[in-house]
């Protein structure tokens, strides 16, 4: 069974906090890696994507990556409270490059002012 | 950017009937559908995918004669949930692949989602 895992929160920072949420995957062969933002009633929309061990950073995003220890991180630093949303980690399971997606239940943020 | 038109955006629909989900690729051709589902507070769920011209994959303990997919244009693909119940008020949400760029999950797009209430 592939899995993704994500603490479902609610975590609650404060405006200009650094955010750090994580996320493990079961399958070890798992290439690709994704974080995707997600507002109530919204579809998620895309914020960064990570294919090799360490950090990648994006503004104010920075995606951490640790194949061995089969998680995947991200951190938001100065928090705002427009980041608030839930924040869904996606992992590429399957060989090949087809797009599929398996999603984790999503990190809710709340960024208080 | 690659847009996908995804209608309704919100459907009430009474048991027993039947609802027609649309998802246009807007500027660019689908060649791969992916139709996923999200009940409140839960993680998105793959249900299918579908190539353009082909029968849809369904993930396993998907129905796929409650849940037809059609794929029959490069442009459109459509969800039709058949006698649909309240346990199938859900999000759903299409995403695309582009014909023309294959590398990677992150240049699919996904729709706005369709949030379907059966009463």
């Amino acid at each position: 069974q592939k899995e993704v895992e994500q603490n479902s929160g609610p975590l609650s920072v404060p405006e200009g906090a650094i955010a750090s949420l994580n996320c493990t995957y079961s399958d070890r062969v798992s290439q690709s890696f994704f974080w995707y933002r997600q507002y109530s009633g919204k579809s998620p929309e895309l914020i960064m994507s990570i294919y090799s061990n360490g950090d990648k950073e994006d503004g104010r995003f920075t995606a951490q990556l640790n194949k061995a220890s089969q998680y995947v991180s991200l951190l938001i630093r100065d928090s705002q409270p427009s980041d608030s949303a839930t924040y869904l980690c996606a992992v590429n399971p399957w060989s090949g490059n087809t797009g599929k997606l398996i999603f984790g239940q999503g990190t809710t943020l709340q960024v208080k002012p | 950017g690659a847009v996908v038109s995804q209608h309704p955006s919100w459907v009430i629909c009474k048991s027993g009937t039947s609802v027609k989900i649309e998802c246009r690729s807007l500027d660019f051709q689908a060649t791969t559908m992916f139709w996923y589902r999200q009940f409140p507070k839960q993680s998105l769920m793959l249900m299918a995918t579908s190539n353009e011209g082909s029968k849809a994959t369904y993930e396993q303990g998907v129905e796929k004669d409650k849940f037809l997919i059609n794929h029959a244009s490069l442009t459109l693909s459509t969800l039709t949930v058949t006698s649909a119940h309240p346990e199938d008020s859900s999000f759903y949400i299409c995403r695309a692949r582009d014909r023309f760029k294959i590398s990677g999950a992150n240049v699919l797009t996904f729709g706005a989602g369709s949030r379907l209430t059966v009463l």
